[in-house]
């Protein structure tokens, strides 16, 4: 099974602190994602990255920036939290199909409930 | 813009009922669409997933349609049961393999 880890399932900062999510999947997918998921909104797409060191802005970049130094990891970065980006962020890896495509499925971790004071 | 929109935001069906959830989406471009169901307290889980150049596609107990002429999605959930509680999320592909979700409807079965 594709295991998506996030490193915690809660968070609480202070506004202006610079914040790390950190995610990690275990089956050598080429993409990953981070979403931010809030009441009404449904899931917004933040940045994704096809390969290593590669990214991409999503919906809505302003105020994130992201890592990718390893395959297997994916960092979301709050260079400095503010009270609007309290929220569920969802970290998701995709892989490639059977021809080597990229595939739409794909894989979500548990979440990490930010809050910011 | 595009959008991906939900009719419901919630629905209330009966142990052993069939339910039906419906999304309606703008981007005629958009060529894949998936199905998430999200429990309580856990990421969203793929259910069923369908190209533009179906109408219908059918896996364990769920069935997806696709009407490309009025934009519109419906997920069919079979003998619905109390697991099948949840907030289900239609996503349609949109650029760099990336998903365009919609709002949710949540879904809440009863005895």
């Amino acid at each position: 099974d594709v295991k998506v880890t996030q490193s915690s399932r809660y968070l609480v900062k202070r506004t202006g602190e610079k914040v790390f999510l950190e995610c990690v999947q275990d089956m050598d997918h080429e993409n990953m994602f981070w979403y931010r998921q809030d009441p009404g909104l449904g899931l917004r797409l933040i940045y994704f990255s096809y390969d290593v060191k590669m990214k991409e802005k999503g919906d809505i970049p302003e105020g994130y920036s992201v890592s990718r130094e390893k395959k297997e990891r994916f960092s979301l970065i709050l260079e400095s939290a503010s009270t609007n980006q309290t929220s569920m962020y969802l970290c998701a890896s995709s892989n490639r199909d059977r021809n080597y495509r990229p595939s739409y499925e794909q894989y979500f971790g548990p979440g990490t409930r930010l809050t910011v004071t | 813009g595009e959008s991906v929109g939900l009719h419901l935001p919630t629905l209330s069906v009966q142990e052993g009922d069939n339910s039906i959830i419906n999304c309606a989406y703008s981007n005629s471009a958009s060529d894949y669409f998936i199905w998430y169901k999200q429990e309580s307290g856990k990421g969203p889980q793929f259910i069923i997933d369908i190209r533009s150049n179906m109408d219908k596609r059918q896996g364990q107990r769920v069935t997806v349609l696709l009407n490309k002429t009025v934009k519109h999605l419906s997920l069919q959930i079979a003998a619905t049961q109390p697991g099948d509680s949840a907030v289900y999320f239609c996503a349609e592909s949109k650029y760099g393999y990336a998903l365009n979700f919609g709002k949710g409807t949540s879904l809440l079965v009863t005895p």
